[in-house]
């Protein structure tokens, strides 16, 4: 069964901290998303891979980076956290980059303080 | 502004009636998705119609496109209380010249609410 994991549920950070948020898949794909979700927005996508060590910004990026040195792992870095990136967290893969379904983690919800 | 949008923003329902929504779209798409969220959880894929199929039914999901009128329908036939979540379609763009990228992107969402 398809399996995306997220390294918190719930995580609680102050202003000016760095903030890792990892994600896991166990499903052999190649395309891996960050997006947040909040009230009225919607999901936003952040930033995507499509292979080992690429990325590519997604709609939002400013104020976040990332990371991805293996295939099955993906992490969200906000270099200094902000009062405006308490949100919801959702990581995704898919196997096809262009338009397949996505496969999303159970999400981590951030407040920053 | 997003290229998905649900109606109604909520809906509430018996156990055992169908439900219904709808997604309205701008532009032309390759694809357009259903997904589920349960509150507070990730989003989980339902079900995925191409733009060259006009009906699709998965268990007691039905799906309908017309991209004629650029618009989408999910009905849940038989609902139940385990039904009780939020549903966004989310539609797939063809691909801008130069990139691979398909870009995804979601709608406000239809929040269902399924009485016992």
């Amino acid at each position: 069964d398809v399996k995306v994991t997220q390294s918190s549920r719930y995580l609680v950070k102050r202003t000016g901290e760095k903030v890792f948020l990892e994600c896991v898949q166990d499903m052999d794909h190649e395309n891996m998303f960050w997006y947040r979700q909040d009230p009225g927005l919607g999901l936003r996508l952040i930033y995507f891979s499509y292979d080992v060590k690429m990325k590519e910004k997604g709609d939002i990026p400013e104020g976040y980076s990332v990371s991805r040195e293996k295939k099955e792992r993906f992490s969200l870095i906000l270099e200094s956290a902000s009062t405006n990136q308490t949100s919801m967290y959702l990581c995704a893969s898919s196997l096809y980059l262009a338009g397949g379904p996505r496969f999303f983690g159970p999400g981590t919800r951030l407040t920053v303080l | 502004s997003q290229q998905g949008e649900e109606d109604p923003q909520a809906l509430s329902i018996q156990e055992g009636e169908n439900a219904t929504m709808n997604c309205s779209y701008k532009t032309s798409i390759n694809n357009l998705q259903w997904y589920r969220q349960n509150s507070g959880r990730g989003l989980v894929h339902l079900i995925l119609i191409r733009s060259n199929e006009r009906e699709k039914h998965s268990g007691r999901l039905r799906v309908t496109l017309d991209t004629s009128k650029k618009s989408s329908s999910l009905l849940i036939t038989a609902s139940r209380a385990a039904d009780t979540a939020s549903y966004f379609c989310a539609t797939v763009s063809p691909l801008a010249g130069g990139t691979s990228y398909g870009k995804l992107t979601f709608g406000q969402g239809t929040i269902l609410t399924v009485h016992p």
